[in-house]
């Protein structure tokens, strides 16, 4: 069974840094591209990042360019985003979701960590 | 960069059919997924390349993609359908994901 399991998320300051993971299994991670997605609080789902397979090619919302980082390692089966320079806007559940190619449609999706950026 | 449309909200009668339309430039010419969310819990592909039903979605859904409207039909609607739903396109252009605002179905 595909599982994603997100974790990572918590409280943050403007301008704050948060590292978000996402755990997978049930599948070989290499063989997916994977992307994050957020949701603000009763708001739609906004995409936010995706790395290709390999973790050769990412890309990035114009939201979140040079502020957050996606990344990979296969040999662990997870996936990151690093966070930085967080603001409040940055509040939203976090999914991780898999596809077979950063093109593709998202056929996995985990449960998605919270993260509220207040002080 | 592209822009798709949804209108925020669709309601229909059990039994009756929902159609939930994508509004987008030549939206017929890109592949159109289509997402169902339920309060509090994670999005699930419904339909995905415009048309395709993934294993285990009934085949009550249903998708359709020409000019500059992708539709996705729910044959007999049920309250167990009643949810948000998103429809996602790949920009090339922009090499960017692009989703749809969102249509909330509601089941009278």
């Amino acid at each position: 069974e595909v599982q994603l399991l997100e974790s990572g998320g918590g409280l943050a300051q403007p301008g704050g840094s948060l590292r978000l993971s996402c755990a997978a299994s049930g599948f070989t991670l290499r063989d997916y591209a994977m992307t994050w997605v957020r949701q603000a609080p009763g708001k739609g789902l906004e995409w936010v990042s995706t790395i290709t397979g390999s973790g050769t090619v990412t890309y990035y919302a114009d939201s979140v360019k040079g502020r957050f980082t996606i990344s990979r390692d296969n040999s662990k089966s997870t996936l990151y985003l690093q966070m930085n320079t967080l603001r409040v806007e940055d509040t939203a559940l976090y999914y991780c979701a898999g596809g077979y190619s950063s093109s593709s449609e998202m056929d996995s999706w985990g449960q998605g960590t919270l993260v509220t950026v207040s002080s | 960069s592209y822009v798709v449309t949804q209108p925020p909200s669709v309601s229909v009668a059990p039994g009756k059919t929902a159609r939930i339309p994508c509004g987008g430039n030549n939206i017929g010419n890109k592949d159109v997924h289509w997402y169902q969310q339920k309060p509090g819990q994670a999005p699930v592909l419904v339909i995905s390349y415009d048309s395709d039903r993934p294993s285990g979605i009934p085949e009550r859904f249903s998708g359709s993609n020409s000019e500059n409207t992708a539709t996705l039909t729910i044959n007999r609607v049920e309250a167990g359908d009643e949810a948000d739903y998103y429809c996602q396109v790949w920009d090339s252009g922009s090499d960017h994901w692009i989703f749809g605002g969102g249509t909330k179905l509601t089941v009278l």
